[in-house]
């Protein structure tokens, strides 16, 4: 079963233009962080945010924690060809046994 | 500089012959794990390690093997290689297992295997 899952899945978009991907689950997390992987390298984290409500800056990329710790949203402002790339996010849920889990992913291209 | 080594990068290989993943970090984290990557179907957890001797199956262990007999190398055996274990293979590590939900993992480059 697929806890987190992420949209849109896939995204083409041109340079300059704003877009928000989405990571939602029905589960409550203890946290919830993105990564950012390049064509053929492994994932890098970017963000981790705990507090419900939270919303950390990372450059021209805002993410937010819900209220309820149940989701997550990654927002991209004037995005460059070099954004190009898959998100993914993951995160700890708190009820049962502690398991770490991914996202189901959003592949970006960004347009020059 | 801190990172998680993985080799080869490309492997392609017929059925049935024996080869090994190599992984290693300089980090001195505890805990390290084995994914693959394939479409449609996101990362999948292989093996991982808690720490030197202690492993245990992840969600789609079948056909593979892994060992930590030191703390910084963590190889993937696939004893009899078949054609549905060509994918992306990433190998990552973190401090403690209760640290991924803070620290995240670091990622290796991944290994592109191929099996014809």
């Amino acid at each position: 079963t697929q806890l987190l899952e992420q949209s849109p899945q896939f995204l083409s978009i041109q340079e300059g233009e704003n877009l928000t991907v989405y990571c939602n689950s029905s589960s409550v997390f203890s946290s919830l962080q993105w990564y950012r992987q390049e064509p053929g390298e492994g994932p890098v984290l970017l963000v981790t945010v705990v507090t419900g409500g939270e919303v950390k800056k990372l450059k021209r990329l805002t993410f937010q924690f819900g209220d309820a710790r149940k989701d997550s949203s990654l927002h991209i402002t004037a995005a460059q060809p070099g954004d190009t790339g898959l998100y993914l996010c993951a995160g700890v849920t708190v009820t049962g046994t502690y398991k770490y889990i991914f996202g189901t992913g959003t592949r970006l291209k960004v347009l020059a | 500089e801190a990172q998680v080594t993985q080799n080869p990068r490309y492997l392609i290989t017929v059925t049935g012959k024996k080869l090994t993943v190599t992984c290693s970090q300089n980090m001195n984290h505890e805990y390290m794990s084995w994914y693959r990557q394939d479409p449609g179907l996101g990362l999948r957890q292989i093996y991982y390690s808690m720490n030197v001797e202690v492993t245990d199956k992840g969600d789609v262990p079948e056909g593979y093997k892994v060992s930590r007999k030191e703390k910084r190398n963590f190889p993937l055996i696939l004893e009899s290689p078949s054609p549905n274990q060509t994918s992306l293979y990433f190998c990552a590590s973190s401090f403690e297992y209760h640290d991924l939900g803070y620290g995240g993992y670091t990622f290796g480059s991944g290994t592109r295997l191929t099996v014809v």
